[in-house]
C-alpha cells in the first residue's frame, strides 16, 4: 500500500462547476500537507499548504485535513478552463522531506 | 530571478550509456532536491542536499544513480549505465528553510529533463 493515495483521474466538470479533489494517506505523523498545480510539461507548483488539521481558504480555493480520518481535501470553487491541471497533494513529517500523491489531473472545460 | 534551471529539457540515449543532467537552484536557497516522475510511481523524491551536503539519498533506486553539488549554484544527477527503466522526467527543486516552524518550505521546481532510454 502507498503511504499516499490519490485518484488519477481524469476528472472531467464543466465550468463554473465547484471540484472537490482528495487524498488519504497512512502515516500519522504527517503534519505538513500541501496542494501542487502542475501544467502538462511544467514542473509543479505550490497551490496552498496547511500545518496540522483545519481548513485554509485562498480565494477560489479551499484545503481542509482531516488527521482522525487520514484525509485530505482541495475545493475549487467556480472552476475556469485555466484551473485545468493536475492537482498533487504532498505531505510530509517535518521539512524538506515530502511524500507526494499520483495527481489528478482535472480538466474544466468551457 | 530565473528560477530553477535544468538542462537539458529532453534526452534520448540507449541503455548503456552515461546521463548526465544538471540543475542550478535559485539564488539563496539553501536546499537542492532531485525527484522523478512516472506515470505508474507518480513524483519521488531522490535525493535531497542541504548547504551543498547530501543529507538523505534514500530514495536513489540503485548504484547507478549518483548526485553530486559542488557548489551553492549546481548540482548533477549521474545514470550509469543508463536502463529503459530509468525513461521518466526528472526534476530539480529548491528552497529556503522557513522561518517559522509551522510554516512550510516551499520548494521551486525545475521545468524537468524528460529522459527516454531506448
Amino acid at each position: 500500500q502507498k503511504e499516499v493515495e490519490q485518484d488519477p483521474g481524469p476528472l472531467s466538470v464543466p465550468e463554473g462547476a465547484i471540484v472537490s479533489l482528495n487524498c488519504t494517506y497512512s502515516n500519522s505523523a504527517f503534519q505538513y500537507f500541501m496542494w501542487y498545480r502542475q501544467y502538462s510539461r511544467k514542473g509543479p507548483e505550490l497551490l496552498m499548504y496547511t500545518y496540522s488539521s483545519g481548513n485554509k481558504e485562498d480565494g477560489r480555493f479551499t484545503a481542509q485535513v482531516d488527521k482522525s480520518s487520514k484525509y485530505i481535501s482541495l475545493f475549487i470553487r467556480d472552476s475556469q478552463p485555466s484551473d485545468s491541471a493536475t492537482y498533487l497533494c504532498a505531505m510530509s513529517e517535518g521539512f524538506q522531506k515530502l511524500v507526494f500523491g499520483t495527481g489528478t489531473r482535472l480538466l474544466v472545460s468551457p | 530571478d530565473a528560477g530553477v534551471i535544468q538542462s537539458p529539457r529532453h534526452e534520448v540515449t540507449e541503455m548503456g550509456q552515461e546521463v548526465t543532467l544538471r540543475c542550478k537552484p535559485i539564488s539563496g536557497h539553501d536546499y537542492l532536491f532531485w525527484y522523478r516522475q512516472t506515470m505508474m510511481r507518480g513524483l519521488e523524491l531522490l535525493i535531497y542536499f542541504n548547504n551543498n551536503v547530501p543529507i538523505d539519498d534514500s530514495g536513489m533506486p540503485e548504484d547507478r544513480f549518483s548526485a553530486k553539488m559542488p557548489n551553492a549554484s549546481f548540482s548533477t544527477l549521474k545514470i550509469q549505465p543508463s536502463e529503459p527503466r530509468d525513461s521518466a522526467v526528472y526534476f530539480c527543486a529548491s528552497s529556503a528553510r522557513p522561518l517559522k516552524s509551522t510554516s512550510t518550505d516551499t520548494q521551486y521546481f525545475g521545468p524537468g529533463t524528460r529522459l527516454t532510454v531506448l
